[in-house]
């Protein structure tokens, strides 16, 4: 049972527009949460996290919301650029499991020119 | 960049034949673990260590030892690989308390089919 979900296996966006990937998960105990963006062939790397305790935290063109009453978190890139195209991964993880990382299947956004 | 690198980036093997995988890190991070990505899936921990000598399992642990012996070094071992294993292979590091709670530095990956 996928503990963390990410049902758009794909996104298409206009270049410029917003970007607004999406992320649920099931277990309550998560209390830390993190984005990560996947180029082909390489590993994935760290974009931006939030804390359980906040609804909200921004980096540059990257924002990620957290709505801990509906189990759901949003990464929203403003304005999409060429270079945001690549796999998106949502990870959580909790102080109980000594904070490993539980992955969604990631989301494969394409930004057109 | 963090200083993380496997070997071999490529591998493909016959069913029934033993395969290691190396992460060499030169970062002194604490933490240690190896993922397979599979399509679907995304990232599924395999094991990892919080130590030297100290190992434990992650969630697709059968089939799979490690082995820790350097802080540097985290070896993964299919002892006698199936196709099921065929996969890409992530190493991952993390320092916990340094960084980003929870952030992990990963490797460039090993794509290993198994034939």
């Amino acid at each position: 049972d996928q503990q963390v979900k990410q049902n758009s296996p794909s996104l298409s966006v206009q270049e410029g527009r917003i970007s607004i990937l999406n992320c649920d998960y099931t277990n309550s105990m998560f209390d830390y949460f993190l984005w990560y963006k996947k180029y082909p062939a390489e590993g994935p790397t760290f974009l931006i996290s939030i804390s359980s305790i906040k609804d909200k935290n921004e980096d540059g063109r990257f924002t990620v919301f957290l709505n801990k009453s509906a189990k759901h978190l949003s990464l929203h890139i403003v304005p999409s650029q060429p270079g945001d195209s690549a796999v998106y991964f949502c990870a959580a993880s909790a102080m109980d499991s000594n904070y490993q990382l539980i992955w969604g299947a990631g989301t494969k956004l394409i930004i057109k020119p | 960049d963090a200083g993380i690198t496997q070997s071999p980036r490529h591998k493909v093997t016959e069913t029934g034949t033993p395969v290691t995988l190396r992460c060499h890190q030169t970062e002194n991070h604490r933490y240690m673990y190896w993922y397979r990505q599979d399509p679907g899936h995304g990232l599924r921990l395999i094991h990892y260590s919080y130590g030297v000598k100290d190992t434990d399992k992650g969630e697709v642990s059968d089939g799979y030892s490690v082995s820790r012996s350097k802080t540097e070094d985290f070896l993964l071992t299919l002892e006698s690989a199936t196709s099921s294993q065929t996969s890409v292979y992530f190493c991952a590091i993390s320092e916990p308390g340094q960084f980003v709670l929870g952030e992990q530095f990963f490797g460039p990956g090993t794509r290993l089919t198994v034939l």
